[in-house]
């Protein structure tokens, strides 16, 4: 089974600047979690989708920060305009099932240093 | 104050070594507790799965729960140095839409 896959890998830019991360989920898994982890902490949920609707964005910074999920398949997170406090590994990950009680799977993220 | 609390390490241990994780947390709504561990530039990944309190065991792997203490565990027996890596507890509410909170991560180095 092919894992989620993410890109680009890292991304650096100037503050202000726009910048998009994609994503696609494993086959098959209807949620899809954006998660944004700061160095040093936890991952932070910024928005699921459960395929094309959003279930939970309550954490999600809509004045910069928006999230689309096409076709219930792929998915793409863009800020603008970015912060220095965004710098931050911003990770995809699937579940094949929501509100189930089954672990994600995730990306390796994308790590995004704002200068 | 943070939902989970967890002990940042770094721990580190020599091969062989028995490791206990902890964390601790504050909402007695959560039912469904994980851990996960993320090696370097690496994403998040699943080691144990345990629902409310108790223990589970998974090879060299033990989780245990008490949520009259609203404290959680994870246990390494015989570590490895491929063991070293941050390990994540994670929980969620019973009914909940699967969103996880996370603690901080323990970096945990496994020396030869």
């Amino acid at each position: 089974e092919a894992g989620v896959a993410q890109s680009p890998r890292y991304k650096i830019i100037e503050k202000r600047q726009s910048v998009a991360f994609w994503c696609n989920p494993i086959s098959g898994h209807a949620t899809l979690y954006w998660y944004q982890q700061i160095l040093g902490q936890g991952p932070k949920l910024l928005i699921q989708f459960q395929n094309n609707g959003v279930v939970d964005d309550s954490q999600l910074p809509k004045d910069r920060f928006s999230a689309e999920r096409l076709k219930g398949v792929d998915s793409t997170l863009k800020i603008q305009p970015a912060k220095l406090e965004d710098s931050a590994v911003y990770l995809c990950a699937s579940s094949f099932i929501s509100g189930g009680n089954y672990g994600y799977t995730f990306g390796s993220g994308t790590r995004l240093t704002v200068v | 104050q943070k939902e989970v609390e967890q002990d940042p390490g770094p721990l580190s241990v020599p091969e062989g070594a028995i490791v206990s994780l902890n964390c601790t947390y504050s909402n007695s709504a959560f039912q469904y507790f994980m851990w996960y561990r993320q090696y370097s530039r690496k994403g998040p990944e699943l080691l144990m799965y345990t629902y409310s309190s108790g223990n589970k065991e998974d090879g060299r792997f033990t989780a245990q729960v008490d949520k009259s203490s609203k404290y959680i565990s994870l246990f390494i027996r015989d570590s490895q140095p491929s063991d070293s890596a941050t390990y994540l507890c994670a929980m969620t509410p019973w009914g909940g839409y699967n969103k996880l909170i996370f603690g901080a991560g323990t970096r945990l180095a496994v020396h030869p």
